[in-house]
């Protein structure tokens, strides 16, 4: 079957840096998309990645390892507003989407 | 605003009642969508159309239909509502369906639908 896997639950404190993993099995790779949700909002698009290495944007980096079926967001100077739900979704074979339940990222003062 | 809309963004309803959740994008995008999130936030596909026709359609109750009368708009209608349909139901559009880019989701605000 297909599956993705991510942490449930992450904290850290404002203005440190935190890495968020997520690991893929799926039939097939056509990318590997980052969504942000915030608390009883929709998620929004934040990166996505289709050759291995690292994608960079503002304070938000995501990488990926095809041979390791494994990427990770990393977001730099935490700021409160960053407390949210991060979603990793791979796209297999046939275009279509696998969503991971998503990491609450908690960022204390 | 260029945006993925839909209504009504709170429905609260009795079991057994039909109700519509309607959407709009104004993006000019070809593929919408359909998703349900539960409350442990998984978020599930239920329905894809793309230029109107539909190209995805995942194991959902029959009771679920959704209708794309053009490429801008695509609503679902739900019959005879049972408990377990309480969820979030987001709709959504991107460019197209062949990888990339493409593939990048604008989501609606969402629709929280409560069956009592």
């Amino acid at each position: 079957g297909q599956n993705i896997d991510q942490p449930t639950e992450m904290t850290a404190t404002e203005g440190a840096i935190v890495q968020i993993n997520c690991t893929y099995q799926t039939s097939g790779f056509n990318g590997l998309f980052w969504y942000q949700q915030h608390a009883g909002e929709a998620p929004t698009f934040l990166s996505y990645n289709v050759l291995d290495g690292l994608e960079e944007k503002g304070r938000f980096s995501s990488f990926l390892s095809r041979s390791k079926g494994y990427s990770y967001l990393l977001l730099k100077e935490l700021q409160m507003k960053d407390s949210a739900s991060y979603l990793c979704a791979v796209m297999d074979s046939n275009y279509q989407l696998i969503w991971g339940a998503g990491t609450k990222l908690i960022i204390k003062p | 605003d260029t945006a993925v809309s839909q209504t009504p963004k709170y429905l609260v309803t009795q079991m057994g009642n039909d109700k519509s959740i309607k959407c709009e994008q104004n993006l000019g995008h070809d593929t919408m969508y359909w998703y349900k999130q539960d409350s442990k936030k998984f978020l599930k596909i239920m329905f894809s159309y793309n230029n109107k026709e539909l190209i995805i359609n995942e194991t959902v109750p029959n009771r679920f239909s959704p209708k794309s009368p053009d490429k801008a708009h695509l609503n679902l209608h739900i019959n005879s509502l049972e408990l377990g349909d309480s969820a979030v139901y987001f709709c959504a559009s991107s460019q197209g369906t062949s990888g990339g880019g493409a593939n990048v989701l604008t989501f609606g605000a969402g629709s929280r639908l409560t069956v009592l």
